[in-house]
């Protein structure tokens, strides 16, 4: 069965640690990796991921894909509480997008 | 700039009602899809479809309807309410990214928020 795993699940940190988010998948017909962060609504765009090893970055927020192991990493350095969020990993393949459950981040003062 | 346009925000329906969820985009994306989201299970994919008048099941499509007669919209029917469907629901859309057939990032509209009593 096609799935996205994401851990850890839950993580608390304090403002100015680094965190990193993993997200493992197994799909067929793979087609690229995306990251979400999800506050109190909708979920918005960070990064999308379709060639392995090629690292994006935005900010303080960097992302990583290896397609020979099936996972990818979201780093993010310096964290603040605007970073507390639910971090949603999701694999488009084939004509869908999956969702892994999340991993919720609180970033505390 | 609205992007992906849901309504009702919120709705509180009784169990046997029947009732539709509106979705409707204006960035003339190709794919569409419906997802419902539950604590712990992230976002789970009802219905999607990759053009007018084209429409396919995801994982959970037991208890919903969709149709596709326009590119703009693509609304949720739940036809018989049960406590079950209690959920968030957000509706999203794709353009497809070029020579490699993926579709770009999904944008959302900002849900709905469903209670079946």
């Amino acid at each position: 069965e096609d799935k996205v795993v994401q851990s850890p699940l839950s993580l608390v940190v304090h403002e100015g640690d680094t965190v990193t988010l993993n997200c493992s998948y197994e799909v067929t017909n793979f087609r690229s990796l995306l990251w979400y962060k999800q506050e109190k609504k909708a979920p918005t765009f960070l990064f999308m991921l379709t060639s392995s090893g090629i690292e994006k970055k935005s900010g303080r927020l960097s992302s990583i894909l290896d397609k020979k192991e099936l996972f990818s990493i979201l780093n993010i350095t310096a964290t603040q509480t605007g970073d507390s969020a639910v971090y949603l990993c999701a694999v488009f393949y084939g004509q869908n997008f999956v969702f892994g459950p999340g991993t919720r981040l609180s970033v505390l003062p | 700039n609205a992007g992906v346009t849901q309504t009702p925000k919120f709705q509180v329906l009784k169990t046997g009602q029947s009732m539709t969820l509106q979705c409707a985009q204006d960035m003339n994306h190709e794919y569409m899809s419906w997802y419902r989201q539950d604590p712990g299970m992230g976002l789970r994919l009802i219905h999607y479809s990759v053009g007018a008048g084209i429409t396919d099941q995801g994982e959970v499509p037991n208890g919903y309807n969709v149709s596709r007669s326009t590119t703009e919209d693509f609304p949720l029917r739940l036809l018989s309410a049960a406590p079950s469907q209690t959920s968030v629901y957000f509706c999203a859309s794709s353009r497809s990214g070029g020579k490699s057939k993926a579709y770009t990032e999904a944008f959302f509209g900002q849900g709905t928020r469903l209670t079946v009593v």
